[in-house]
């Protein structure tokens, strides 16, 4: 089946730290892999997305590469801002087992001055 | 503001009890899609409807149902509640029925079962 096994947390950076989540998936078909953030009291937005092996999404700093030989779709930034501080889920979607969304649990990070 | 909006923002009620959850999609969008968010269960996808179809189920309880109506807005109807019911409720719309698309998600209805 599909599922999505994220790092867990909470992650604690100091300001400019170079942040790593991780995202290992399990799919039957070829799924499209998403990158979403929460910010407090607020719903999910989309942060970024890759729908093929060895894409790259990249939105506002942030990075990941779809590698399909190691089912991953690891999270990255350079230097991340206070602003960064929220909860990443890594999610994916397969149209080839019906159309459903599968979500990590979650990584809270918080970014300190 | 991602568009899509959710009515009520909160719902308290007792176990056994009936609720009915509204979302409106974006302007333009077909798809709607329902999620539970809880501590212990984490993002579950629930359902998914596309023009007034359903498309896609998920970890869906047979106590609850969804649907969507002519004007795209669709309702999640969740009865005999129990205390594990409790969850933040969020719903998300899309332009396509395809989940490769991005979805814009509302700001969620938390409901708290006593």
């Amino acid at each position: 089946g599909n599922s999505v096994t994220q790092m867990e947390g909470p992650v604690t950076l100091s300001e400019e730290a170079f942040l790593t989540i991780n995202c290992t998936y399990t799919a039957t078909g070829y799924p499209s892999l998403f990158w979403y953030v929460q910010y407090p009291g607020e719903g999910l937005q989309l942060l970024l997305k890759a729908t093929k092996a060895d894409d790259k999404g990249s939105n506002k700093g942030f990075e990941a590469t779809y590698r399909k030989e190691t089912t991953s779709f690891h999270l990255e930034k350079g230097s991340v801002q206070v602003s960064d501080s929220a909860v990443y889920f890594c999610a994916l979607s397969d149209l080839t087992t019906g159309n459903q969304f599968y979500f990590g649990t979650g990584t809270s990070l918080t970014v300190i001055p | 503001d991602s568009g899509v909006t959710q009515t009520p923002k909160h719902l308290i009620t007792a176990t056994g009890q009936r609720v009915t959850l509204r979302c409106s999609p974006r302007s333009g969008d077909l798809s709607v899609y329902w999620y539970q968010q809880s501590l212990d269960q984490g993002l579950q996808f629930l359902i998914q409807y596309y023009n007034g179809e359903e498309r896609a189920k998920g970890n869906i309880l047979e106590r609850f149902s969804a649907q969507q109506f002519p004007d795209l807005h669709s309702e999640l109807n969740l009865s005999s509640l129990e205390l594990g019911d409790s969850a933040l409720y969020f719903c998300a719309s899309s332009a396509t029925g395809l989940s490769s698309y991005e979805q814009y998600f509302g700001p969620g209805t938390r409901l708290t079962v006593t």
